[in-house]
Parts: structure tokens; sequence; C-alpha cells
């Protein structure tokens, strides 16, 4: 089993719709989560990082299922600008691990 | 500006050439950070430093020699690669490494092609 699964995508997506991004990872000992953008030919970015309780930063939210290894993200009311690439990220003792991540295209 | 600048952005090398990525960065970070992106594959880590001291070395073939001379500057020496080590090399900071290590900055990369 891969350590962090994401689904490649792509998803399609209409301007104003939600959608969300799931993504487990296999290692119950991972300590810290997040979520980069990577847009296209650019380097990934931090987009949010991950809290047990869940946590939101303006159309974004984050949620974590510890018990299902599970992490998710939210996009609601997307724009055409969040067109890229979503990599979920988990530090596993003290190493960064990356998804393969997954392509948004948000169509006008 | 970026606050960690890689150099050069394209580089083209046979495999008997060799080559040295640089990065730089200009965070007063603690902990430096290669990655390698493949095309269809995950961010590989590939060398972890932490103040100058190399903590992580995640398998990686002897023809990748990694220095780090100081927190600031990190390179990546290429030597006799092969045509499958073609790929983005992203170099990236962070305060320092460890479980409380959250975000990573990175640089713009190196896309190499090995001929």
């Amino acid at each position: 089993r891969k350590e962090v699964e994401q689904d490649p995508g792509p998803f399609n997506v209409p301007e104003g719709a939600t959608v969300a991004f799931n993504c487990t990872y296999s290692n119950s000992a991972s300590q810290s989560f997040f979520w980069y953008r990577q847009d296209c030919r650019k380097e990934p970015k931090l987009l949010m990082s991950v809290y047990s309780s869940g946590n939101e930063d303006g159309r974004f939210t984050a949620q974590l299922n510890r018990a299902s290894q599970y992490i998710s993200l939210l996009i609601r009311d997307s724009k055409l600008s969040d067109s890229a690439t979503y990599l979920c990220v988990v530090n596993v003792r003290d190493k960064i691990i990356f998804g393969k991540g997954t392509r948004l295209h948000i169509l006008p | 500006e970026t606050g960690v600048t890689q150099t050069p952005r394209h580089l083209v090398m046979g495999m008997t050439n060799k080559k040295s990525l640089k990065c730089e960065q200009h965070l007063g970070h603690n902990a430096m950070y290669w990655y390698k992106q493949s095309a269809k594959k995950p961010l590989e880590l590939m060398f972890v430093y932490n103040f100058k001291e190399q903590t992580e070395n995640n398998s990686v073939p002897s023809r990748f020699s990694p220095e780090c001379p100081n927190s600031s500057h990190l390179f990546l020496h290429l030597h006799t690669l092969q045509p499958e080590d073609s790929a983005l090399y992203l170099c990236a900071s962070s305060q320092a490494s460890g479980v409380n290590t959250g975000e990573l900055f990175f640089g713009e990369g190196s896309r190499l092609t090995v001929l």
C-alpha cells in the first residue's frame, strides 16, 4: 500500500461548483497533515494545514479522520484560478511524504 | 522574488558529464531538502539537511551527491547519470526538520534532461 494515496483525477468541474478531494495514508504514526497546491510547471506551495478538529480558510475546508487514516479537502464556489494539482502531504516520523496529487480543471 | 532560488533552471547533460545543481534560501531556515519530481510519480524525498548535517538519505544512488556548506546553500552534484534520472529537481527549506515541520518553501526547480 502506498504511503499517501490520492485519486489522480483529473476532476473537470464547472465554475461555481463544489469539489472534494480525498486522501488516505498508510502509516498510523503520521503526525501532521497538509494540503499543497502545485500550478502547472510551478513549485508546490502550502495551501493549508489539516487539524484534527477540521479547519476552514475561506472557500477551503480540510478534515482529518485519524481512525480511518483519511484526509479531505473541500473547495466551495470554485474559481477558474483554482485549477491546479492538489497534493496531500503527511509528516511521518519527520519525513514529509507527498501524494501524487489530484489534478483539478475548473471549466468556465 | 522567491525565497528559495535554484540554478540552473534547465540542464541537459550526457551520461558521462559532471554537473551541479545549486540552491540558496534567503529565509533564515535551518533545514534544506532535495526532492525529485518525475512524470506521473509523487515527489520523492532524496536528502534532508538540518543545521548543515545530513539527517536523511532516502536510498539515493551514489551518482547523486549532496553538499551543504552552510544553512543557506545546498548543492546536488551529478555524475554518470542515467536517462531515467531526467526529472524536475526541487529544493525546499523549512524552519527545521522534525515532527513540527510544517511549511516547506520550494524553489522553482531545476529541470534535468539526461541524454
